[in-house]
């Protein structure tokens, strides 16, 4: 079936350092949604994504869909311990949100 | 003001036993899904109603009964409990043609 996968599965960084996590497809999409979900609590949605190279911000996150829509990322520049989490792609297709597997990131202070 | 709520928030439990999750959104969203989340985050979809008819319906066991009635509430009833069904349950909401999904605060079950 469809899906996305997504890396790193897991990524440790000290404060201040930059993290990215990557989603990619075998079929193009026709848009993208990346949600945050902190320890213990649930997925919220941060943004979508549905234009060819589109590339948004929200201050210190960069989301990016690429030129050929199989793949997004999403960087995060100076993290802090606010950022600790999972973070989720997703896709909407045929009445259905499909999942990428999520990276955890950890951040040391 | 909670947007999706979900009842109970934790739910410890025999084997074999039946219990109920309960769902309810005030966004006035039409459409309402169920996922479970296992122990390594992995969400997967397991039901979807859009103004209480059943549009998804996953490879889900037959003891897993989802019931809509009315679209702002989304229960999940679940018989015979089994080990392989303790998880996180997590409810949503969006709005028809709009991609962006409202969750609740999740439904940690755990069966012993």
């Amino acid at each position: 079936g469809q899906q996305v996968m997504q890396i790193p599965q897991y990524q440790h960084v000290q404060e201040g350092e930059d993290f990215t996590t990557y989603c990619n497809s075998s079929t193009t999409l026709s848009n993208i949604q990346w949600y945050k979900q902190r320890p213990g609590g649930h997925p919220v949605f941060l943004i979508q994504l549905v234009k060819s190279g589109e590339v948004k911000k929200q201050k210190r996150l960069t989301f990016q869909f690429g030129e050929a829509k199989k793949n997004s990322s999403l960087h995060i520049t100076a993290t802090q311990t606010t950022d600790v989490g999972t973070y989720f792609c997703s896709f909407f297709n045929f009445n259905k949100f499909y999942f990428g597997s999520g990276t955890k990131l950890n951040v040391k202070p | 003001d909670t947007a999706v709520s979900q009842t109970p928030k934790y739910l410890v439990t025999q084997m074999g036993n039946d219990k109920s999750i309960k769902c309810e959104q005030n966004l006035g969203h039409d459409t309402m899904y169920w996922y479970k989340q296992d122990s390594k985050k992995f969400l997967k979809i397991m039901f979807s109603y859009n103004n209480k008819e059943l549009i998804i319906n996953e490879t889900v066991p037959n003891r897993f009964s989802p019931k809509s009635p009315d679209k702002a509430h989304l229960n999940l009833h679940i018989n015979s409990l089994e080990l392989g069904d303790s998880a996180v349950y997590f409810c949503a909401s969006s709005q028809g043609g709009r991609r962006t999904q409202y969750f609740g605060p999740g439904t940690r079950l755990l069966v012993l």
